[in-house]
């Protein structure tokens, strides 16, 4: 199985804090990567599909880049509302596969 | 407007066969390059993909589950469906359906069917 490996697991920010979250694959899955946001209690949302394609009503804060093995999804100016967990997943190979999770909280 | 949704028993023993429903509107599942997938999530824990089906019925599932899966659809009532036999307590989660159309992501989810396994 290709495994994501998510960095950090946990962020503390604060509100208008630049944040970079990485994800990296234990094998080459090329743009096919997925960013979604899950707050508490809520379904996830997607973000970012095919590593750095903003998903329609995103708010352009959010930034996807990467390709192969290393990817990054970047919050400027980041809001009170973005405090979630953030999940990438690979779906380049069956089964597709999730990371861990970054936990995005308040300073 | 595309809506999903869940519905499962609940709560089951050990080693009972959990059935899924996932209703939906919105989309077709005979639409070139839609899908279905189904994902779980354990309380306080990360996300697991577990199976998808596509609009010409290939399925793919997550070998971790060694062959307990089995992913189906009713393309004419707009449903798909998941089984997992043999049951576990490991296996309490909520259970999501999401939609997938090509390589847009999924989109659109569910909002989660709790199930229990507790003898």
């Amino acid at each position: 199985n290709t495994v994501m490996t998510q960095s950090p697991t946990s962020m503390f920010i604060s509100v208008g804090d630049r944040v970079t979250m990485n994800c990296k694959a234990s094998q080459n899955v090329g743009t096919n990567v997925d960013w979604y946001q899950q707050k508490t209690g809520q379904s996830p949302k997607l973000l970012i599909y095919g590593a750095s394609n903003r998903y329609t009503g995103v708010p352009d804060r959010f930034t996807g880049s990467g390709s192969g093995t290393d990817f990054t999804l970047t919050i400027s100016n980041m809001q009170a509302e973005d405090l979630a967990v953030y999940y990438c997943l690979q779906y380049n190979y069956n089964p597709n596969t999730f990371g861990a999770g970054t936990k995005l909280e308040l300073k | 407007q595309v809506t999903l949704k869940e519905s499962g028993p609940g709560i089951l023993q050990p080693s009972q066969t959990l059935s899924l429903t996932c209703s939906f509107s919105g989309f077709s599942l005979s639409t070139y390059g839609m899908c279905v997938g189904w994902i779980r999530q354990s309380s306080g824990k990360g996300l697991e993909w577990l199976a998808n089906i596509w609009w010409n019925d290939d399925k793919y599932y997550n070998p971790s589950l060694k062959n307990r899966l089995t992913i189906s659809k009713d393309t004419s009532n707009n449903q798909a469906f998941l089984k997992i036999t043999n049951m576990d307590t490991a296996d309490t989660a909520t259970y999501y359906c999401a939609r997938r159309w090509a390589y847009y992501g999924y989109a659109f989810w569910g909002q989660g069917a709790s199930v229990t396994v507790s003898s």
